[in-house]
């Protein structure tokens, strides 16, 4: 079955710019989607369409699309920004539509 | 404003059958697919599958094909996600999520992509005995 792969943890101090990847092959052909979750706490969606920014989502958080990696990279990093992120892309081996999220990357504020 | 409301927590035996509901109001509920999407504590999130409230077509994950199934009520703007044959692994809060919006224009149905842009509050499943 198809997987994204993303780093466990990333940690910056405040003010530095985090960089969370994501990888998987079928990224080149389909856009990807990221997601703030913070603990008790829905997902938020903070990216689409691999780089544009829902409204109401702070201009740090901005995502970009390299081949199979996507990123998200998060610039002057505040501490709310500690949470977990996911991407999520549509797995596009098959007929029907069919969404995968990655295993989530921790984003530790030092 | 635009939400998803769901239904209350859960306590379920194992082989039991539960059902989850999932409220949309604040827009065109039939414009929009209602995903679910499971978290077990501690763990990532995993998508189950996806409804269209218009034509009430489902994509499930195959993981969980035969033992899903997805509905919806249009007359209350309301969706169902009903998982059978519980077991302990299935023990997790349970989310719905506004997905993908379909626009039928001169008979084609469009899909736009805006991401799953809003999530209803959870609903924990506890399967135990």
């Amino acid at each position: 079955s198809y997987e994204l792969t993303q780093p466990p943890s990333v940690s910056v101090s405040p003010g530095q710019t985090a960089r969370i990847t994501c990888s998987g092959d079928a990224l080149p052909k389909q856009y990807a989607y990221w997601y703030q979750q913070k603990p008790g706490q829905a997902p938020v969606l903070v990216i689409y369409k691999d780089s544009e920014r829902p409204s109401g989502i702070p201009e740090r958080f901005s995502g970009s699309s390299s081949g199979t990696t996507v990123t998200l990279t998060i610039s002057g990093v505040q501490a709310e920004d500690e949470a977990d992120y996911y991407c999520q892309s549509a797995d596009s081996s098959g007929t029907s539509l069919n969404w995968v999220f990655g295993g989530g990357t921790k984003l530790t504020v030092l | 404003q635009v939400q998803l409301v769901q239904s209350g927590a859960e306590v379920k035996k194992p082989g039991a059958s539960v059902k989850v509901s999932c409220k949309a109001s604040g827009y065109t509920f039939t414009s929009y697919d209602i995903n679910w999407v499971r978290q077990a504590t501690g763990q990532g999130l995993e998508w189950m599958g996806w409804m269209n409230p218009n034509s009430g077509n489902t994509g499930y994950a195959q993981k969980f094909q035969g033992r899903v199934t997805m509905t919806r009520n249009t007359s209350i703007s309301t969706a169902y996600m009903e998982l059978s044959s519980l077991r302990s692994e299935d023990t997790a809060v349970y989310y719905c999520a506004r997905g993908r919006r379909a626009s039928t224009i001169f008979g084609v149905v469009h899909y736009y992509y805006y991401g799953m842009d809003v999530w209803g509050q959870g609903t924990t499943v506890t399967v135990s005995s």
